[in-house]
């Protein structure tokens, strides 16, 4: 495809139910991003994937996140045991490099843990 | 404290104005200033992206960052009723190898016609 894209486009969930979400990088993209955008709040980092290094997890706001990028590619935001306060705009962006590329975004996957 | 402000807004400008749009930061480390665009329940698109300081032009949009001061700037000239979006201004220090960006809390803004 042109861009990154994220599926689905919206969740809703109840409260404690796991959810995964995801993400397809632009073809080539070796680095791919994770932000959450809640409301009122800027995109806030919560993971990193470069190549086969290992991921930089340093923003993930507690242990019930976790993602995954399977071969170089599709990466999936898992959040398990959902809270109210995880409801947010999860993005995806990928770049060509780990350098100073442009990031481009997807569309965000938006949830709602009622 | 926040590393970087941002204006919420929104802000709303009739066509045709000059729009001004800012943010402030904390962290003197920062070298790498961007804005984006974000349109409704669309993703960010990068729009300006400026290392250290100085002046930025593209188009109608200037770009302006002020390091002593610790404080950058977006303007918009002739602004179009398609400019109205939210505008989130971004962050990076150098050498950070992974770009994570610290983006401000974005302006909503609305040109009218």
């Amino acid at each position: 495809g042109a861009g990154v894209s994220q599926s689905p486009s919206n969740k809703v969930t109840e409260k404690g139910k796991d959810v995964e979400l995801r993400c397809d990088p632009i073809s080539g993209h070796t680095a791919l991003y994770w932000y959450r955008q809640s409301l009122g709040q800027g995109l806030e980092f919560l993971i990193y994937f470069q190549g086969n290094s290992a991921p930089d997890k340093s923003g993930l706001p507690s242990d019930r996140f976790s993602a995954e990028r399977t071969g170089g590619s599709v990466s999936t935001l898992t959040i398990q045991r959902t809270q109210q306060e995880d409801s947010a705009v999860y993005l995806c962006a990928s770049t060509k490099g780990p350098s100073t590329d442009t990031q481009y975004f997807g569309p965000g996957t938006r949830l709602t843990v009622l | 404290q926040k590393e970087v402000e941002q204006d919420p807004g929104p802000l709303s400008v009739p066509e045709g104005a000059i729009v001004s749009l800012n943010c402030t930061y904390s962290n003197s480390a920062f070298q790498y200033f961007m804005w984006y665009r974000q349109y409704s329940r669309k993703g960010p698109e990068l729009l300006m992206y400026t290392y250290s300081s100085g002046n930025k032009e593209d188009g109608r949009f200037t770009a302006q960052v002020d390091k002593s001061s610790k404080y950058i700037s977006l303007f918009i000239r002739d602004s179009q009723p398609s400019d109205s979006a939210t505008y989130l201004c971004a962050m990076l220090p150098p050498d950070q190898g992974a770009q994570k960006l610290v983006f401000g809390q974005g302006t909503r803004l609305t040109i009218n016609p």
